[in-house]
């Protein structure tokens, strides 16, 4: 039982580049989350699906897009990256919430 | 405009004594609070929670306490262990609809248990 699980762990990205950042549970949960950590900032709701074929916009969504594909996987994704979006992305599923590992992106 | 405010960047204690972390928040629509713990490079993992309409609750060594009126909730460890060692996250959350899906965390406190 793998719990919430990221891909990749790591990433550096040219500005302008785009990827996307895949996650996947199978705790069969409703809800998913993609949350991003910069230093001294916690964590941040970037966007939520809140059950398959939802999603909605967090705190910080500008610059990402997301996809609920089934109910179990839900992709970020940066169409066109910038140094700003350098930071540790994490995805996490249901409510109190389990979290991945993390995908620690560099944008140069 | 900080909701969540973990005003301590860090915090020192001795290994068998009690560590106390602190929390405020403003946004009064809050009515469920979370306590994370990070170790680095790993995802956080839940603690311990509290819904509003208690003002304590305990699991083991872990206890959080709730002051709704102070908008002020601690989690305290007792007796403190060195794999306590971790950063600390406050989370909370409330409101109807989207509000209920959205978690609102503090900037984490960095526990250090000295042996």
């Amino acid at each position: 039982n793998a719990g919430v699980t990221q891909t990749p762990k790591f990433q550096v990205l040219k500005t302008g580049q785009s990827m996307t950042l895949q996650c996947a549970q199978d705790m069969n949960h409703n809800s998913m989350y993609w949350y991003r950590q910069d230093p001294g900032m916690g964590l941040r709701l970037i966007y939520y699906s809140a059950s398959e074929g939802t999603t909605d916009k967090g705190e910080v969504p500008n610059g990402y897009n997301v996809s609920r594909l089934n109910k179990r996987e839900f992709s970020l994704r940066l169409e066109s990256a910038a140094p700003s979006q350098t930071s540790v992305y994490f995805c996490a599923s249901n409510s109190p919430l389990h979290f991945g590992n993390g995908t620690r992106l560099t944008v140069t | 405009d900080q909701q969540v405010k973990q005003n301590s960047p860090s915090l020192s204690v001795q290994e068998g004594r009690i560590s106390i972390l602190n929390c405020d928040y403003t946004n009064s629509m809050f009515d469920y609070f979370l306590w994370y713990k990070k170790y680095p490079a790993e995802g956080p993992t839940f603690l311990i929670s509290i819904s509003s309409i208690k003002d304590k609750n305990e699991d083991g060594r872990f206890t959080v306490f709730l002051n709704k009126s102070a908008k002020h909730l601690s989690l305290h460890i007792v007796p403190s262990q060195p794999g306590d060692s971790a950063v600390y996250f406050c989370a909370a959350s409330g409101g109807a609809g989207a509000g209920s899906y959205q978690l609102t965390f503090g900037k984490g406190t960095k526990l250090s248990v000295i042996p």
